[in-house]
């Protein structure tokens, strides 16, 4: 079985510019999460799908970070205009129905803003 | 806000010796405790968990415990190897299934 892929492994934008960042989950998998790590400091939270639909975006930092998930399928997180703090990992993860804590995560996008 | 303290932030033992990883919560309603490990330039990867109806879990070389009056947890390492060098974090469940994460901690294995 196929784990979270995320994609682009890298990407290097300047400030201003815009990125998007695709996840594709377990297949199968209800629950898609976000989470990104900036500085070194703790992976944070950023929001939760459930489906096609946001369940918790309350951790989402402003509005510059949208994110989609279409179908209900794989995700998009689209940051625009980028800023030099939102240079970081960005960390996918999907769990199935009923097992809503047990998140299975992907490698990870590294993002530096310029 | 809610949140996890962990440590140590570094922590280095000789091959063979054990490790022990500790983490505080802050949230009283949490009640899952998930491990995860992570080697440099690899997505973070469950290696064990424990629910707050739990004191201890084990798997081969690695347990867990919890104290739920204390709001703290521990990820114990016995007769550590090469392969266990990585980060290793610690995550409490908020009561809307984000997890609220540790700093992380370094574990390196000496030779």
């Amino acid at each position: 079985e196929a784990g979270v892929t995320q994609f682009p492994s890298h990407s290097v934008i300047e400030k201003g510019q815009t990125v998007t960042l695709r996840c594709d989950p377990i297949s199968g998998h209800d629950n898609l999460y976000w989470y990104r790590r900036v500085m070194g400091k703790e992976i944070k939270f950023l929001l939760h799908f459930v489906k096609e639909s946001k369940q918790d975006e309350s951790g989402m930092p402003n509005n510059r970070f949208l994110a989609e998930r279409t179908g209900g399928t794989y995700s998009t997180l689209k940051v625009q205009p980028a800023e030099l703090e939102d240079s970081g990992v960005y960390f996918c993860a999907s769990s199935p129905r009923g097992q809503e804590e047990t998140q299975y995560f992907g490698p990870g996008t590294r993002l530096l803003v310029l | 806000g809610e949140n996890v303290e962990q440590h140590p932030s570094t922590l280095s033992v000789q091959e063979g010796d054990s490790a022990v990883i500790k983490c505080t919560y802050s949230d009283s309603a949490s009640n899952y405790f998930p491990w995860y490990k992570q080697e440099l330039g690899k997505r973070p990867q469950l290696i064990i968990d424990i629910r707050s109806n739990v004191g201890e879990k084990k798997d081969q070389r690695i347990a867990v415990t919890l104290n739920k009056t204390a709001k703290h947890f521990s990820l114990h390492i016995t007769e550590t190897q090469p392969e266990d060098s990585a980060v290793y974090f610690c995550a409490a469940k908020a009561s809307n299934y984000q997890l609220i994460w540790g700093a992380g901690t370094k574990l390196i294995i000496k030779p």
